[in-house]
């Protein structure tokens, strides 16, 4: 069946480059999605990228994907304490409107 | 402003007292469902809705309800909760015009005693 999977935890030092990695099944995925989650709050869109795409970049932050693959990552340039957060990875079946969901990269970072 | 609602926040129960916890978006979206968080287990879907008056199973249904009589209210329902019922709830919504992108309520805190 449909599966997206990502690492539990990635620690880096602040000021470093941080690199968030996922990988889904479903080859028919339409747009593949990066949220991120805060301390005791809800999920908020961070970035996405339509499938047709290789990389997309908005200021600190860079999506690559790799379709032969099946392979997202994401990016944080220059990481700042305020990155500390839950990552989670989706992807959108052709097929219907649901997403589906990796486990979410908890981000620590290190002074 | 474009929001996903929830309430309450917070919630502390006992096992068996049925309570609802109330959802609503106000984007017109026809999408939207229930998702339980857990530790070490990401989001989890319990329900979803795919327009007024459809509802489906999600991956963990057993012991919630839900409803959708209005597009923008998305009640779910514990007859009759238990302790592993305890968990945080988040209900979103979506439409296909907008990317499926999903919109996030602020989450639901419950704890099941």
């Amino acid at each position: 069946g449909e599966d997206v999977e990502q690492s539990l935890f990635l620690s880096v030092r602040e000021g470093d480059s941080s690199v968030i990695n996922c990988t889904y099944t479903d080859s028919s995925s339409t747009y593949l999605y990066w949220y991120k989650q805060e301390p005791g709050a809800g999920l908020q869109l961070l970035t996405y990228i339509f499938s047709n795409m290789d990389m997309k970049q908005d200021q600190r932050l860079t999506v690559l994907l790799n379709k032969k693959d099946k392979h997202l990552s994401l990016r944080i340039a220059d990481t700042q304490t305020g990155d500390s957060a839950i990552y989670f990875c989706a992807e959108s079946p052709l097929s219907n409107y649901q997403l589906i969901w990796g486990a979410g990269t908890k981000l620590i970072i290190k002074p | 402003e474009a929001q996903v609602t929830q309430n309450p926040r917070y919630l502390i129960t006992v096992t068996g007292k049925k309570l609802t916890v109330t959802c609503s978006q106000n984007m017109n979206h026809e999408y939207m469902s229930w998702y339980r968080q857990d530790p070490g287990l990401g989001l989890r879907q319990i329900y979803y809705s795919m327009n007024v008056e459809v509802t489906d199973k999600g991956d963990v249904p057993e012991g919630y309800k839900v409803s959708r009589k209005e597009k923008r209210n998305f009640p779910l329902i514990l007859e009759s909760p238990s302790p592993n019922q305890t968990s945080l709830y988040f209900c979103a919504s979506s439409s296909p015009a907008e990317n499926n992108e999903q919109f996030f309520g602020p989450g639901t805190r419950l704890t099941v005693l």
